[in-house]
């Protein structure tokens, strides 16, 4: 079973700088079946990115998705006040990564 | 639009079972794979299973063989999920999502969530 791992765990950061998010893999993964996904509270998540690099319907280009084989990116270039949140990579449509929190500093 | 409505909250005693519904719209039902996540509280994301809704084939998470059974009605456009031998480990959000025309696609569609407590 492939196992995801994020980092930081939380990510302080003030409006406007810029946000870089990790996603590893325990095996390397075809870089068309990672995901990363928002989830503020209350809310369902919401995809993101999809095959490491493809934003979803609707996302800002300030989000930005990279990586292959087992090191994966999620860059937020300028943070804006709706972009905190918990974020979550994903493989093969299958399991989640435990979530980075991105809180603001 | 795409939607996924999914059934009221629920409370269970240790035990028993709960079924959980979710009403798609807006889409061509037998073209995307469903699948069931749940999160507890203050938790992360939990990948339970995928239904394939046009044969109704299924996979599960190991962790959940033997207590999760997913199925759907073509007719009412509905997948369902059940979960038998309820424990307190069990109280989460699950959550429908809606994956793509294979079953490793992402979740671009996500139903509001289904609250289940269990507790005595």
């Amino acid at each position: 079973e492939i196992v995801l791992t994020q980092s930081p765990g939380t990510l302080s950061l003030s409006p406007g700088e810029r946000a870089t998010l990790s996603c590893w893999a325990s095996q390397s993964l075809t870089s068309s079946y990672l995901a990363w996904y928002q989830q503020k509270p209350g809310q369902a998540p919401r995809l993101l990115i999809y095959g490491a690099s493809s934003r979803a319907t609707g996302i800002p280009d300030r989000f930005s998705g990279s990586g292959s084989g087992t090191d994966f990116t999620l860059t937020i270039s300028r943070l804006e006040p709706e972009d905190y949140a918990v974020y979550y990579c994903q493989q093969f449509g299958r399991t989640f990564g435990p979530g980075t929190k991105l809180e603001i500093k | 639009q795409v939607q996924l409505l999914q059934s009221g909250a629920e409370v269970k005693k240790p035990g028993a079972s709960v079924k959980v519904s979710c009403k798609t719209s807006g889409y061509t039902f037998t073209t995307y794979y469903m699948h069931w996540v749940r999160q507890a509280p203050g938790q992360g994301l939990e990948w339970m299973g995928i239904i394939n809704p046009t044969g109704g084939t299924t996979r599960y998470a190991q962790r959940f063989q033997g207590r999760v059974t997913m199925t759907r009605d073509t007719s009412t456009r509905t997948v369902y999920m059940e979960l038998i031998s309820l424990t307190s480990e069990d109280t989460a959000l699950y959550y429908c999502a809606r994956g793509g025309h294979t079953d490793y696609d992402a979740f671009d569609v996500w139903g509001q969530g289904t609250m289940v407590t269990v507790f005595s």
